[in-house]
């Protein structure tokens, strides 16, 4: 079974900065998508960002980037130029692409992310 | 915005009682899922459908049952709520290509007391 690691319970940054959550996988499979999702204190969860494994660019979406190491299994998000509305949860999440089954999400345990004015 | 609703979006109820919750969607998506929410765990995969009529157990399905009669209604039933259950609960869809994402409904705070 897959399993997601998110070694950072919280982090905090100072507004304007760039902060750099990590996260690592477990996998045998070759071919996946890992995502980002971000959870505000309204609880809605809203995608950040996607990687397809197959692909060796990095994801990209205006001030968040991502730094994929597939090798290493390593997915960390960037965010660049932090503003006050990116406080909140962020969950990394691994899917299967194998083609069958049920193509559910596997979450990390989430980073709590903190912006000091 | 995926066109999902959850209703209600907040219970509390007692130990014992049954429990429906409710996902609506407006996009005739044929996956959809549910999934729990608990401090320390993230989210867990509780029961998905892949069709009217067809649904399939996840990680954590034990104590629930599901239902899906129509596509846009995916139905999610605690026959005898313990307070374990307590949780938030979270309905998805899956969108196909191109983006192949999955998209969540706004979430239902459940207590059981």
């Amino acid at each position: 079974a897959q399993t997601v690691t998110q070694s950072q319970p919280e982090m905090s940054v100072q507004e304007a900065e760039t902060v750099t959550l990590s996260c690592t996988y477990d996998t045998s499979e070759s071919d996946y998508y890992l995502f980002w999702y971000k959870q505000p204190p309204s609880r809605q969860m809203i995608l950040v960002i996607r990687q397809e494994a197959y692909k060796q660019q990095n994801a990209t979406e205006n001030r968040f980037s991502v730094n994929f190491q597939k090798a290493a299994k390593s997915f960390s998000l960037k965010i660049s130029d932090s503003q006050l509305g990116d406080a909140a949860m962020y969950f990394c999440a691994y899917r299967s692409d194998s083609g069958a089954g049920s193509y559910q999400l596997t979450f990390g345990k989430g980073t709590k992310l903190s912006v000091i004015p | 915005d995926a066109g999902i609703t959850q209703s209600p979006r907040h219970k509390v109820t007692e130990t014992g009682t049954p429990v429906t919750l409710r996902c609506h969607q407006t996009e005739n998506h044929r996956y959809m899922y549910w999934y729990r929410q608990d401090p320390g765990h993230g989210l867990r995969l509780i029961h998905y459908s892949y069709g009217v009529k067809d649904t399939d157990k996840g990680e954590v399905s034990d104590g629930y049952s599901v239902s899906r009669s129509k596509t846009e209604d995916f139905l999610l039933t605690l026959e005898s709520a313990t307070s374990s259950q307590t949780s938030v609960y979270f309905c998805a869809i899956r969108q196909g290509f191109p983006t192949d994402t999955q998209y969540f409904g706004p979430g239902t705070r459940l207590t059981v007391l």
